[in-house]
């Protein structure tokens, strides 16, 4: 089966950096997305890993190691509007009319304090 | 700025109830998504439309059905409600499927279904 790995909740304070990993066992992979969720919002697109090694946007960064089927969502410099849940997800061939879907994680939940 | 918008915020139906969401992008988007979010299960994909009249089954597809008669419309239909899909339903769209983008998905507000 197809399956994602990452920690339900991390907690840190303001200005800290944050890393949340993310393992999978996936066939088909493409890349690795990650998307960001606020209480009561829609899912936002934050960054995407399709080759090894580190993007970077802003105040956020992600890795993918895909001989390690292993990435991470690095958040600096962190601000309390950036709690919310975090979730990878994959993108992965469905062997069907060469269609491809998202697999997304549970889920990670940041608070961030003062 | 990509707008996808859901008929409803909250939903309360009763069990073998008909129900329908509705789903509309403005972005000329091919690809349109269902996904349910339930608590530490994250995103399920439902079904998904990659073009007019087109459907393709998702994970979880059991006690659902689409429909694309429009390529700004994509419609999640619950024949029978019953209590376990109780859920937050999410829509979401993408420009399309080639290479190995990321295909950015972009979503709606959701939908709180109660089902009684």
């Amino acid at each position: 089966g197809q399956s994602l790995e990452q920690p339900s909740e991390v907690t840190a304070v303001e200005g800290a950096i944050v890393q949340i990993n993310c393992t999978y066992q996936t066939s088909g992979f493409y890349g690795l997305s990650w998307y960001q969720q606020h209480d009561g919002g829609a899912p936002t697109f934050l960054s995407y890993n399709a080759l090894d090694g580190l993007e970077e946007t802003g105040r956020f960064s992600s890795f993918l190691s895909r001989s390690d089927s292993y990435g991470y969502l690095l958040l600096q410099e962190l601000q309390m509007k950036d709690s919310a849940s975090y979730f990878c997800a994959v993108r992965v061939d469905m062997f069907s009319g060469g269609y491809n879907k998202l697999i997304f994680g549970a889920g990670t939940r940041l608070a961030v304090h003062p | 700025d990509v707008k996808v918008t859901q008929s409803s915020r909250y939903l309360v139906k009763r069990t073998g109830e008909k129900v329908f969401l509705e789903c509309v992008q403005d972005m000329d988007h091919e690809n349109m998504f269902w996904y349910r979010q339930d608590p530490g299960l994250g995103l399920r994909l439902i079904y998904f439309s990659y073009d007019v009249k087109m459907k393709e089954k998702g994970d979880i597809p059991e006690g659902y059905s689409v429909s694309r008669e429009k390529k700004e419309r994509f419609s999640l239909i619950l024949e029978s409600a019953s209590t376990n899909q109780t859920s937050m339903y999410l829509c979401a769209s993408s420009l399309e499927q080639l290479g190995t983008g990321p295909d950015t998905q972009y979503f709606g507000p959701g939908t709180r279904l109660t089902v009684l």
